[in-house]
């Protein structure tokens, strides 16, 4: 069974431009997660969709936002990037609601974005 | 506040040598807790996790890791350390509020590994 699949793996951009960012679960998982990793502030959540609904959202300012589609498919994007949003992106996927779960999720190798 | 630490940033252990690495949590209750390891250009997979019960954990890898609730840690072991073995490692809880919930990630030990 295919894992989650992420696209772009690599790009870059500069300032004030927006990136959309791909990810596709596996196959009967329902639940997307999107999580920022940075070398300083580590792994972090940015939110959840679930049936095409964002169900949890973390830390994150507007210019973050994503949405899902009914085949569990979803995209995050990043508006008027900034320096500080270079980063690896990663999703990851559980079959249920990832919040009403035990939190065993399945993560996707990343989208690596770099802004210049 | 919520968090989870891992006071190794870097560690290096022989191959063949065994492994401990720390995990200590801050949570109000017993949490649900995983560790991942994280290949170079890679994403996160899923070592080991704990839910209750036992409170020594069997993962992937021959690794294994300890729940201690009076020190609220959750180290991760494993007796012999392979060079295929180097990556990072990143110890999370479940961040469990009502219908939602996310990880929380300590900021991940490296283990490098001598020939």
């Amino acid at each position: 069974k295919a894992g989650v699949t992420q696209t772009p793996r690599y790009l870059i951009k500069t300032r004030g431009q927006q990136v959309t960012l791909s990810c596709s679960p596996i196959s009967g998982h329902r639940s997307v997660s999107w999580y920022q990793q940075t070398p300083g502030q580590g792994l972090q959540f940015l939110f959840e969709y679930f049936s095409e609904t964002q169900r949890n959202k973390g830390n994150f300012p507007g210019r973050f936002s994503g949405r899902q589609f009914s085949n569990s498919r979803s995209e995050m994007n990043v508006s008027t990037l900034e320096l500080g949003d270079s980063a690896l992106y990663l999703c990851a996927s559980s079959f249920g609601l990832a919040g009403a779960q035990t939190g065993e999720l399945f993560f996707g190798e990343g989208s690596r974005l770099t802004v210049l | 506040a919520q968090s989870v630490t891992q006071p190794d940033i870097h560690i290096t252990v022989s191959e063949g040598a065994s492994l401990e690495l720390r995990c200590n949590y801050s949570y109000g209750a017993t949490p649900y807790l995983f560790w991942y390891v994280q290949s170079p250009g890679q994403g996160l997979q899923l070592l080991l996790k704990y839910f209750s019960g036992d409170t020594l954990v069997q993962g992937i890898k021959g690794f294994e890791a300890e729940f201690k609730r009076s020190q609220s840690s959750f180290n991760l072991r494993k007796p012999s350390v392979h060079w295929s073995d180097a990556a990072e490692y990143f110890c999370a809880f479940w961040n469990y509020g009502g219908s939602q919930g996310n990880l929380i990630f300590g900021k991940g030990t490296k283990l490098s590994v001598k020939p």
